[in-house]
């Protein structure tokens, strides 16, 4: 149980396009779901937190506009990187908590984006 | 905001001995949850183990248990009867509550190599 995927797994896209990350909880439904980023031989670095039906909270420095987050149903959370630059290359991974308090994330496979 | 420190970024163990990988956190808080995720060269985050603040007892999942040190703040993972499998990064995690939802925050990491 408590499976999380994530789609696409690796996308390549060129410099000023948009690109969108999905994320799902596949048995269980997550009021919370929380996007990270992961440099290369680095920890997790929180991004913003996604609650189901209102607006996600975002990291000191992250920019809102930037990354666009939407968390539309008790199963699906999307991350849009908007107008996309080299810098915005990175590992980016989701993960969801399960619904009615439990404190456990589990993590989806993870998305690699290279922006050329 | 809290700090998880893990003092050996690199740690190397042969198959079938026990190794143990260290860490600690700093809080003020006296109820939190503690994780240990291990991320294998997919880079899928795997929930290895989680231990509750209040509880007392160490938690254990078959091969794997932690040395749980409220007063020290300390929470070590020990890994028995090592596998070639078990060859991944392992990040230690504090869970703090933050804004209305909890946020994992995660160590650098220790690179655990597994020799045959």
């Amino acid at each position: 149980g408590a499976v999380v995927s994530q789609h696409p797994s690796w996308v390549i896209c060129k410099s000023g396009t948009s690109v969108k990350i999905e994320c799902r909880s596949l048995d269980f439904q997550a009021t919370t779901m929380f996007w990270y980023r992961q440099f290369p031989k680095q920890s997790l670095m929180l991004m913003a937190t996604s609650n189901e039906g209102s607006k996600a909270t975002y990291e000191q420095g992250v920019e809102k506009d930037k990354f666009l987050i939407n968390h539309a149903s008790l199963t699906l959370s999307t991350l849009t990187v908007t107008s996309a630059h080299p810098e915005d290359s990175s590992f980016y991974i989701c993960s969801a908590s399960l619904a009615g308090g439990q404190e456990t994330q589990y993590f989806g496979p993870g998305t690699r984006l290279l922006v050329l | 905001a809290q700090t998880v420190t893990q003092s050996q970024p690199e740690m190397s163990v042969q198959e079938a001995e026990t190794v143990t990988l260290s860490c600690t956190y700093d809080t003020s808080e006296s109820d939190y949850y503690l994780f240990w995720y291990k991320q294998p060269p997919s880079r899928q985050m795997i929930l290895v183990i989680r231990q509750e603040a209040y509880k007392q007892q160490n938690a254990t999942e078959n091969r794997f248990s932690v040395n749980f040190q409220k007063a020290a703040k300390s929470f070590s993972l020990k890994i028995s009867d090592s596998q070639l499998g078990d060859a991944a990064m392992y990040f230690c995690a504090y869970e703090e509550y933050e804004g209305g939802s909890e946020k994992l925050v995660f160590g650098k990491g220790t690179k655990l190599t597994v020799n045959p």
